[in-house]
């Protein structure tokens, strides 16, 4: 089965750096995604990515992180300056394609990012 | 605006005894519900969806999920354990399309030789 690939699989930052984790999602997939899952807590959505635009985020998702697709094959979340409440693993996931009940989601395996 | 309940953190269970894993939602639009399992170091893998066809859902590994609207739940079920079903389970909802999906806090599921 085909897989969306994330790395590093660990990242250690120090609070105030910026930070990029990096996705390969599946290569004929349109649709992009982040969440995160904060140790102990719900998996929580963070933001969707077409079409080079961003079609939806959450409250989460606010000025210090942004999205980018910058060659056409990785999908990257960049945190600006780090918090210590931006430890957690984020999970990249992507979709052929969106409102079709047939689709599926499929999900890397996470990078677990500690902010020291 | 859309969540799920999942009740009980930890579930353990003896090899070869029932698995239910519970599962309540809630939802202002017919939902689209989602069972998502979490091995250890591995991502999220969808195990079964329910999408408004029929109620009885059978996903990978032998497991089955019943959608039942008038109790607003989608319990996870599965006749007989195996050692390897030990994981985290994770319900999840979300609205037509794959847009946001909702998970809930997840059930670790443990099974006892």
């Amino acid at each position: 089965e085909p897989e969306v690939t994330q790395t590093p699989s660990h990242q250690v930052t120090q609070m105030g750096q910026e930070v990029i984790l990096r996705c390969v999602p599946i290569s004929n997939h349109l649709y992009f995604y982040w969440y995160r899952q904060i140790l102990g807590q719900k998996v929580e959505f963070l933001v969707s990515f077409y079409n080079n635009e961003i079609s939806e985020k959450s409250e989460i998702f606010d000025d210090q992180f942004s999205v980018e697709r910058p060659d056409g094959s990785n999908f990257t979340l960049k945190i600006r300056s780090t918090k210590l409440e931006d430890s957690a693993m984020y999970f990249c996931a992507s979709s052929e394609r969106q409102g079709n009940t047939n689709e599926k989601l499929f999900f890397g395996s996470g990078t677990q990012l500690s902010v020291l | 605006a859309q969540s799920v309940t999942q009740l009980g953190s930890h579930v353990s269970v003896s090899e070869g005894a029932l698995v239910l894993l519970r599962c309540n939602y809630s939802s202002s639009v017919p939902p689209y519900l989602f069972w998502y399992v979490q091995y250890p170091n591995q991502g999220l893998q969808l195990l079964l969806k329910y999408t408004s066809a029929a109620t009885l859902v059978k996903g990978i590994n032998g497991f089955e999920a019943e959608f039942k609207k008038s109790e607003t739940s989608f319990h996870l079920t599965k006749p007989s354990a195996h050692m390897s079903d030990a994981a985290e389970y994770f319900c999840a909802v979300s609205g037509v399309g794959y847009q946001k999906v909702t998970f809930g806090t997840g059930t670790k599921l443990q099974v006892i030789p």
